[in-house]
């Protein structure tokens, strides 16, 4: 049974740098069959997609994050992590850690099958 | 970016009542859909994707339909541990794009 687990701070002050890591059991992060994703989620709204990397390290982020955000991946700890910089209160938000299938062939990007359970971020002085 | 409206937003229903969510996407996603279940203070759970497909453990009183820009989920019978707030999200292009939820609470 694959397990996501995220961690870091829960409050971050405005300016600085939110930096959150996934830690994967079950499963592997060396795996070719899928790429490892973050996403999050504001009080009482959706989800948005942050950004993901597979085993090669490359990664995709949200153009409208792109210019702060840095997913990393360590294959020996079997982790992958967040960097988002420069945040403010709008950054408030659950932040998940999340495993999207990739079909096989395509290479094309699936759903999202197994998700972390969240970690709340603060962005407060 | 690909928009996803779902509707309605919320809606109240009874236990064994039949209940429909629809979603559509701004341009068409050739079935690339999943459908979530997210619960109070929890992550979402994968239900179905590319549209139709139940994920191993989802109870088969759910089901998915639909082409092109339009998809549907059904609960046919809708049972307690049903209440929940469901998403759709289309993996069709980057970045994933998710609706903004329905909220199924108890009438």
């Amino acid at each position: 049974q694959v397990q996501l687990q995220e961690s870091g701070p829960g409050l971050v002050k405005p300016a600085q740098t939110l930096s959150l890591t996934c830690t994967v059991s079950g499963g592997s992060v060396s795996s070719g069959s899928y790429y490892w994703s973050w996403l999050r989620q504001p009080a009482g709204k959706g989800l948005e997609w942050i950004g993901r990397i597979y085993t090669s390290g490359n990664s995709n982020y949200n153009p409208s994050l792109k210019s702060r955000v840095t997913i990393s991946l360590d294959t020996s700890k079997n982790q992958f992590s967040l960097k988002l910089s420069s945040v403010t209160a709008e950054d408030t938000a659950v932040f998940y850690c999340a495993r999207q299938i990739m079909y096989y062939g395509s290479g094309r990007g699936g759903p999202f099958d197994y998700w972390g359970q969240g970690t709340l971020v603060t962005v407060s002085s | 970016d690909i928009q996803m409206t779902q509707s309605p937003s919320s809606l109240s229903a009874s236990v064994g009542e039949r209940v429909t969510i629809t979603c559509r996407a701004s341009q068409g996603i050739s079935n690339s859909l999943a459908w979530y279940q997210q619960k109070a203070g929890k992550a979402p759970k994968l239900l179905l994707q590319t549209a139709t497909r139940l994920q191993s453990g989802v109870p088969s009183r759910f089901s998915g339909s639909g082409s092109g820009t339009d998809y549907t989920l059904v609960v046919s019978s809708l049972q307690a541990e049903d209440f929940a707030t469901y998403y759709c999200q289309q993996y069709y292009s980057t970045p994933w794009t998710f609706g903004q939820g329905t909220k199924v609470e108890i009438k």
